[in-house]
């Protein structure tokens, strides 16, 4: 079964602070690894997608990795600003738009 | 990029009435797809508008419920109909920009059924 589990759940750190996000994925086929950012009320806006090919890519203060073998996505937050604050959605793609395996998130708090 | 704007933000309904959301983009794209989220919950897939044709459901979802227009490719409309309590979500439209992985998606109208 195609699955996305993220960790934590839930995480709060000071402004200034980094943190890392966890997420493993057992979905295949797969194409492509997805992080987006979605604010209290908005829709998910996209951070960075990576292909079965790239093993890191960065936008701005986040950098995502990916472990192709170990099935395994990291985000890392730098110097996390207030703004920061809001869930993070890791999304695999097993090839197609109804093929999006959503994983249930990490709400970030970040308090100054 | 794409632009996309939903109506309403937001709506509180009584059960049993139906409620209509439009999405609007701001130029033309092939695909547009409705997603609902449940509180607490992450992002299910309920339907592909496809334009000039019926709408193509995922399991668990049906045209009865959740019908589905797309008149051009910019615009489509979700209708929540016979609304109950379990129907309050956060319905969100989405495109996707032809020949990019990348996926838009619309703010969202926060859906509360009494």
């Amino acid at each position: 079964k195609n699955q996305v589990e993220q960790s934590p759940q839930s995480l709060i750190i000071l402004e200034g602070k980094n943190c890392t996000l966890q997420c493993n994925y057992t979905v295949s086929p797969f194409s492509n690894l997805r992080w987006y950012k979605q604010d209290t009320g908005r829709g998910p806006v996209s951070l960075t997608i990576m292909t079965f090919s790239e093993n890191t890519k960065s936008n701005g203060r986040y950098t995502a990795t990916l472990d192709a073998d170990t099935k395994q996505s990291s985000l890392h937050i730098t110097a996390s600003q207030l703004s920061d604050s809001a869930s993070y959605i890791c999304v695999v793609s097993a090839g197609g738009y109804n093929k999006l395996i959503f994983g249930a998130g990490t709400r970030l708090a970040v308090h100054p | 990029s794409a632009v996309i704007s939903q109506k309403p933000s937001r709506d509180i309904c009584q059960r049993g009435t139906s409620l209509t959301i439009q999405c609007q983009v701001d130029s033309q794209v092939t695909m547009m797809f409705w997603y609902r989220q449940q509180p607490g919950q992450s992002l299910t897939l309920i339907a592909t508008a496809n334009q000039g044709s019926e709408a193509t459901y995922e399991s668990g979802f049906v045209i009865d419920k959740f019908p589905i227009s797309r008149p051009n490719l910019t615009f489509s409309t979700l209708t929540v109909s016979n609304m109950s309590p379990e129907d309050s979500s956060i319905y969100l439209c989405s495109v996707e920009v032809e020949g990019m992985y990348e996926q838009y998606f619309g703010p969202g109208t926060r859906l509360t059924v009494t």
